[in-house]
């Protein structure tokens, strides 16, 4: 029963470099969300997706791509990695029965520093 | 105005003691409310959500939920050692594919 699985844990990336962070979940949830976490800070969110082959942006999407191919799968794509996306990355799913939210359950985190 | 807003914290209260964490939102459209508790260096977990105005318990948790003032609060009784963590609040519409909105916060230590 491993619920939501990230990977890497880490990372450290230079300026300039491009990265996917993965992320997997086996509970056949529908619904699933990429947050960034800064110190201190709560969480914000970059994309997320309501199915397979359906995206929408949140509140931070610049420099950041995601694709939904299957139910499982909603990987985060880091294009030209700057200092201001030096964070830590949590991918969140929830079922969407009903269109609803009953929590979220959140992988482990990906902690990436761009230097 | 953020749309949900936590007390800035930190809080300490004695082992024993009833921690009070309080939450307001803006959005008079969140209809789902959330306490996730995340230990320092790792991921938030769900400890209650609340839709209806009044109280949810469960064991040592209570969640409170007014919507008329636009607040939610988390009390935990006999707080302990292992409640050391920080607690973050969320609002979220029905209608709006789950999406959650988070606030930054609040750190509470309990001690021993």
């Amino acid at each position: 029963n491993a619920g939501v699985t990230q990977t890497p844990k880490f990372r450290i990336l230079k300026i300039g470099q491009s990265m996917t962070l993965q992320c997997t979940q086996d509970m056949n949830h529908n619904y699933m969300y990429w947050y960034r976490q800064d110190p201190g800070m709560g969480l914000k969110l970059i994309y997320y997706s309501v199915g397979a082959g359906i995206t929408d942006k949140g509140e931070v999407p610049n420099g950041y791509n995601v694709s939904r191919s299957t139910t499982e799968d909603f990987p985060l794509r880091l294009e030209l990695a700057a200092p201001s996306q030096t964070s830590v990355y949590f991918c969140a799913s929830t079922s969407g029965m009903r269109g609803g939210n009953y929590g979220y359950t959140f992988g482990s985190g990906t902690r990436l520093t761009v230097v | 105005q953020k749309e949900v807003e936590q007390n800035s914290g930190p809080l300490s209260v004695p082992e024993g003691a009833i921690a009070s964490l309080n939450c307001t939102y803006s959005d008079r459209g969140s209809q789902s409310f959330f306490w996730y508790r995340q230990y320092s260096g790792k991921s938030p977990e769900l400890i209650m959500f609340i839709y209806s105005n009044g109280d949810k318990e469960d064991g040592r948790f209570t969640a409170q939920l007014n919507k008329a003032s636009q607040y939610v609060s988390l009390l935990i009784r006999d707080s302990q050692p292992s409640d050391s963590a920080t607690y973050l609040c969320a609002g979220t519409p029905n209608t709006n594919a789950g999406k959650s909105t988070f606030g930054d916060g609040t750190t509470l230590t309990v001690k021993p």
